[in-house]
């Protein structure tokens, strides 16, 4: 299993402005997922983060809106740039450890006034 | 590219009924996962199944994975309050591990 640490829990920010939301795991795994997900809606993949390479980001999603970090095996950071109130939603990480499972870390919940 | 529908998208039931959620996958899966979203949580696992025609039982919960491997159920028998919340099936096949989540049902239990 694994244990992730996310943080912010919660934020405010006015448009304009970035945040960077941080994940902490508590065992080294290769590949680390960012996804968003809409009030009251599904789990959409904003990009995989594999240390020391840049991320892979899917379809909608780019890395100037969402830069990402890897620096290690244990820790990731998404940025949400330039944020409007289209990007209020809840920002999840995400790990699979050991086997095919996905283990989510507690969300960020944004709002963008 | 690959997507996963689930219906019904709410489900109302009272405690004791039964429940069921169906998974359909535009593509053929290699897996298809099974989480719990309490409201206000995070995703929990709850099974993978692998082959095809897999069936698996976890006290009151039954998933079923498709012959064809492009569709899943998920079976409640007996509702309790503590099943409440949303839960979707992932699928595996896209690539590099990703899951495709499904779009979800939402399920409410009543006293």
């Amino acid at each position: 299993s694994a244990v992730i640490s996310q943080k912010p829990s919660r934020d405010i920010c006015q448009r304009g402005t970035s945040l960077t939301i941080q994940c902490q795991v508590d065992s080294q795994v290769t590949m680390m997922f960012w996804y968003r997900q809409q009030p009251g809606q599904s789990l959409t993949l904003i990009a995989t983060a594999n240390q020391g390479s840049e991320a892979t980001y899917e379809s909608g999603f780019v890395i100037d809106k969402f830069p990402i970090s890897r620096p290690n095996l244990t820790f990731s950071t998404l940025t949400v740039s330039n944020m409007s109130p289209e990007d209020s939603s809840i920002y999840l990480c995400s790990v699979e450890a050991g086997g095919a499972e996905a283990f989510f870390g507690q969300g960020t919940r944004l709002t963008v006034v | 590219g690959q997507q996963v529908m689930q219906i019904p998208q709410y489900q109302h039931v009272q405690e004791g009924e039964d429940f069921t959620t169906y998974c359909n996958s535009s593509t053929t899966l290699s897996n298809i996962q099974w989480y719990k979203q309490r409201p206000g949580g995070h995703p929990v696992f709850l099974i993978q199944l692998v082959k095809s025609g897999e069936v698996k039982k976890q006290k009151r919960l039954t998933f079923q994975f498709g012959e064809a491997k492009k569709n899943s159920s998920l079976h409640i028998t007996a509702t309790q309050t503590t099943d409440v919340g949303t839960y979707f099936c992932a699928g595996g096949g896209g690539g590099g591990n990703k899951l495709t989540f499904g779009t979800g049902t939402q399920l409410k239990v009543e006293l």
